[in-house]
């Protein structure tokens, strides 16, 4: 039971590249979320998904794509990288909403724009 | 005022002490009230949910205020291995969202 694991683990991008952040969890979560955590501020939610096939915006979600094409799996999408995107990106998922419940996290990405 | 407000520290505190953060929140009618660990470069785990009652486990005890709309955190007998950034975090928006505070660190000292 691996629980919440994000691929890679570091990135270095070059400004107007595009990457794509894996994350999946084998916990049969419906719930699954990604953040982004910078210096001085809480972790932010980009966008969520409340079951397969479904995403919504969060709270800085510009730049930013999302997929959640099976339950397990949530794709986190930068299509043209900005410096302002450097951050640490972590993906969550739990099995209520986060506002019920634990979230379980996985172990971050951290990616630079250069 | 920001949604969520933690002091960001950092709390110095030595083996043995009693140590205690307070989280402030400004939607009224926020109803559930979380507080999670995030150790120097990992995850945030959940510690533990914040009851109206309030509610204890071991050594740590955590308190909500309506009133006053704060969210406390107590941490009796502090070990080493408390060291840690402790995260307040409050559901905004419905059940679907959560707003994360930046953090109160705590390093305890030997």
């Amino acid at each position: 039971n691996a629980g919440v694991t994000q691929t890679p683990k570091f990135r270095v991008l070059k400004t107007g590249q595009s990457m794509t952040l894996l994350c999946a969890q084998d916990m049969n979560h419906e719930y699954m979320y990604w953040y982004r955590q910078d210096p001085g501020m809480g972790l932010r939610l980009i966008h969520y998904s409340v079951g397969e096939g479904t995403t919504a915006k969060g709270e800085v979600p510009d730049g930013y794509n999302v997929s959640r094409l099976k339950k397990q799996n949530f794709l986190l999408g930068l299509e043209s990288a900005a410096p302002s995107q450097t951050s640490v990106y972590f993906c969550a998922s739990s099995y209520l909403a986060s506002g019920r419940g634990e979230q379980y996290f996985g172990p971050g990405t951290r990616l630079t724009v250069t | 005022r920001k949604e969520v407000e933690q002091d960001p520290g950092p709390f110095n505190v030595p083996e043995g002490a009693t140590v205690a953060f307070n989280c402030t929140y400004s939607n009224s009618a926020s109803q559930s009230f979380f507080w999670y660990r995030q150790d120097c470069r990992k995850e945030p785990k959940l510690l533990m949910s914040v009851y109206s009652s309030g509610n204890e486990d071991g050594r740590f005890t955590a308190q909500l205020n309506r009133a006053s709309q704060y969210i406390s955190l107590l941490i009796r007998d502090s070990k080493l291995s408390d060291s840690a950034t402790y995260l307040c975090v409050v559901n905004s928006g419905g059940y679907q969202k959560v707003t994360f505070g930046i953090g109160t660190k705590l390093q305890v000292i030997p």
